[in-house]
């Protein structure tokens, strides 16, 4: 069974920076998409951003780009997302998940990470 | 962005009774659609994607349909442990996009 921990959340002031890291548990990291997806308190899940499996393509929620940079690094079985600008908004559990499918499609996450918690307060 | 709706918004029926949960797409998605389980206080879990395609590990009393812009989730006889919200994905279009979610409960 795949394993996916997050860490890096915590409280941080609006306009400020963190930097969310995932580390999988399976040898074959490599071969499958990524995405992050955040949930705020009693809401439904929100797709924020996805990598390729070789990092070769990135894609972004509209409010996040320009501010978050997705990236991997598969010799550490590990992917990043990295928060600017943030906002009130931003609050919430952010989850690293893995595709159900191996190949050049993103699609569904069939893993997930028991997330980390990402406050956005003055 | 896709936006999707779903109904009902909650629902409580009794254990063993047949429940179908309803997706509607603001356009065509052809199949890519992935319905999720998240029991309280937990992660979300895959059920089924590309409409109809059962995750492993699943139970078979948990079905699904649709094409284009209208998708179902069926629960051929609920189960205490299916007591969660459900919530229906997009994956046709970025930004992937998740529907507001059906309560149910028992």
């Amino acid at each position: 069974e795949v394993q996916l921990v997050e860490s890096g959340g915590g409280l941080v002031r609006p306009g400020g920076s963190l930097r969310l890291s995932c580390v999988g548990s399976e040898s074959n990291f490599n071969s499958y998409w990524m995405s992050w997806v955040r949930q705020a308190p009693g809401k439904e899940p929100e797709w924020v951003a996805n990598i390729a499996h070789d990092g070769s393509d990135r894609n972004y929620l509209d409010s996040a780009k320009g501010r978050f940079t997705v990236s991997r690094d598969n010799a550490k079985n590990s992917v990043y997302l990295v928060m600017n600008s943030l906002r009130a908004g931003d609050t919430g559990i952010y989850y690293c998940t893995r595709d159900v499918w191996v190949g050049v499609i993103p699609g569904p996450h069939e893993s997930w990470g028991q997330g980390t918690v990402v406050t956005v307060s003055s | 962005a896709v936006q999707l709706t779903q109904s009902p918004s909650s629902l409580s029926t009794p254990v063993g009774a047949r429940v179908t949960l309803t997706c509607r797409a603001g356009q065509d998605i052809r199949s890519a659609v992935a319905w999720y389980q998240q029991r309280p206080g937990k992660v979300p879990d895959l059920l089924i994607y590309d409409a109809s395609t059962l995750q492993s590990g699943v139970p078979s009393r948990f079905s699904g349909r649709g094409y284009g812009t209208e998708f179902t989730l069926t629960i051929s006889s609920l189960q205490p442990e299916d007591v969660g919200t459900y919530y229906c994905q997009q994956f046709n279009n970025f930004p992937f996009t998740f529907g507001p979610g059906t309560k149910v409960d028992i």
